[in-house]
């Protein structure tokens, strides 16, 4: 089975801390995504990447970075985390080559800024 | 742009009920359309596709048929159980959009037994 990995299910963090949100993925895939959830707005794209150190912008990419170094792994990071960057984060991948709609999801990480 | 159009709010209905949940698409060219399903604590996992007009996709109960002159992906399922209690969202993928796709808002469904 296709697995998405996210380093951490929850994380509390203090106004102006930097975050990590950390993704691997098992399938050597070569597009990876972050996407926020939030309530009555859904799935947001923050950031892509289809390919090691490539990356583009998605809808909602300020106060985001991302690093992606190896295939497997796509990080997004806050540089300055703010309340307003309370969210569900999740990670997914899919196959460039063999694509179907078919992205995978990791299980998220709900990040909560005080 | 690209763009992906839910019924607005939750959906609640008793076991064995009949469920639509209402897509409408905006999109150039022709998209591929699906549905998402996002269990409690879990990620979205894809429930089904269709990838030109007049296709239907199905799996575990649910269909959708991709109709393209009312640009529409309705989800429907005839008799509901409590396990399909979960958020649903439609999506689109158009053509040279290298992989993305356009989500829409998200529907809750609640299954009351």
């Amino acid at each position: 089975d296709v697995k998405v990995t996210q380093s951490s299910r929850y994380l509390v963090k203090r106004t102006g801390e930097k975050v990590f949100l950390e993704c691997v993925q098992d399938m050597d895939h070569e597009n990876m995504f972050w996407y926020r959830q939030d309530p009555g707005l859904g799935l947001r794209l923050i950031y892509f990447s289809y390919d090691v150190k490539m990356k583009e912008k998605g809808d909602i990419p300020e106060g985001y970075s991302v690093s992606r170094e190896k295939k497997e792994r796509f990080s997004l990071i806050l540089e300055s985390a703010s309340t307003n960057q309370t969210s569900m984060y999740l990670c997914a991948s899919s196959s460039h080559r063999d694509f179907s709609g078919e992205l995978f999801f990791g299980e998220g990480s709900r990040l909560t800024v005080l | 742009g690209d763009s992906v159009t839910q019924m607005e709010g939750p959906v609640t209905l008793s076991e064995e009920a009949f469920l639509t949940i209402n897509c409408t698409y905006t999109a150039t060219g022709y998209p591929s359309l699906f549905w998402y399903v996002q269990y409690p604590g879990e990620g979205l996992q894809l429930l089904l596709k269709a990838t030109k007009a007049d296709d239907k996709g199905s799996n575990k109960g649910f269909e959708a048929t991709y109709r393209k002159e009312t640009t529409s992906f309705h989800l429907e399922k005839g008799s509901v159980q409590v396990s399909d209690s979960a958020v649903y969202f439609c999506a689109l993928s158009a053509p040279n959009r290298n992989n993305r796709l356009a989500f829409g808002k998200g529907n809750q469904v609640v299954v009351i037994p």
